[in-house]
């Protein structure tokens, strides 16, 4: 079983509000991703990180912020939430070394803004 | 540009029926390949993975998949479907990109196990 967590699971907010999404790992992996997950849609990669300090966008523009302070910790930031940002995010890690690309996904966290 | 689709959105089957989930994908450069299961209201799961080697790999709970490279075509098959295999079902190919790998999603497609 993989040792990822994202809190909360279900979060109702109002629009404007200031929202951070949390994930963390334990398994020491370098990489971590954010994933935008919407009904019949492909898994949108919308931040990813492959270390200490390092943060990318992804192929989906997003409004929303990462940071990378602790490997094991890649918080996700709505400076002010819309409902256009409801969805379903998935975080995942994925093991160092190039051969090894499964990925490790936390629950997820349902996000609804009203 | 690398793409996977996965051509049915649901699929419905009764209880103790084969199944094929199918899945193709386009790109230009060798990949790896994979299966993940979503169950209601859970992350991802790994179900199988092609890397090298045997064209055919299994999952541990009877499901299996083949790496067709000339169809470019990584279809899930199970010859007997449970009621606890209602799930999402993923397909995704891992690429080269930015000297790493990333992966590459499929829209996903709805096993609905009918009794």
């Amino acid at each position: 079983e993989a040792d990822i967590y994202q809190t909360p699971r279900y979060l109702v907010i109002g629009t404007g509000k200031k929202i951070t999404l949390e994930c963390s790992q334990t398994m020491g992996h370098d990489k971590m991703y954010w994933y935008q997950q919407d009904p019949g849609m492909e898994l949108h990669l919308i931040h990813y990180s492959y270390g200490v300090n390092s943060t990318e966008k992804g192929d989906l523009s997003s409004e929303s912020t990462v940071s990378r302070i602790r490997t094991e910790h890649f918080p996700l930031t709505l400076e002010s939430a819309r409902p256009s940002h409801t969805s379903q995010y998935l975080c995942a890690s994925i093991p160092t070394g190039q051969l090894n690309t499964e990925a490790f996904f936390g629950q997820g966290t349902r996000l609804t803004v009203v | 540009a690398q793409s996977v689709t996965q051509l049915d959105s649901q699929v419905p089957v009764f209880e103790e029926a084969p199944v094929e989930l199918r899945c193709n994908y386009s790109s230009s450069v060798s990949v790896y390949l994979f299966w993940y299961v979503q169950y209601p209201n859970q992350g991802l799961q790994l179900l199988l993975k092609y890397l090298s080697g045997s064209t055919l790999v299994e999952s541990i709970n009877g499901f299996e998949a083949e790496f067709n490279k000339s169809q470019t075509s990584f279809h899930l098959r199970k010859p007997s479907v449970h009621i606890s295999d209602t799930a999402e079902y993923f397909c995704a190919v891992s690429v080269p990109r930015d000297s790493n790998y990333q992966l590459i999603w499929g829209a996903g497609t709805k096993l609905i196990i009918k009794p």
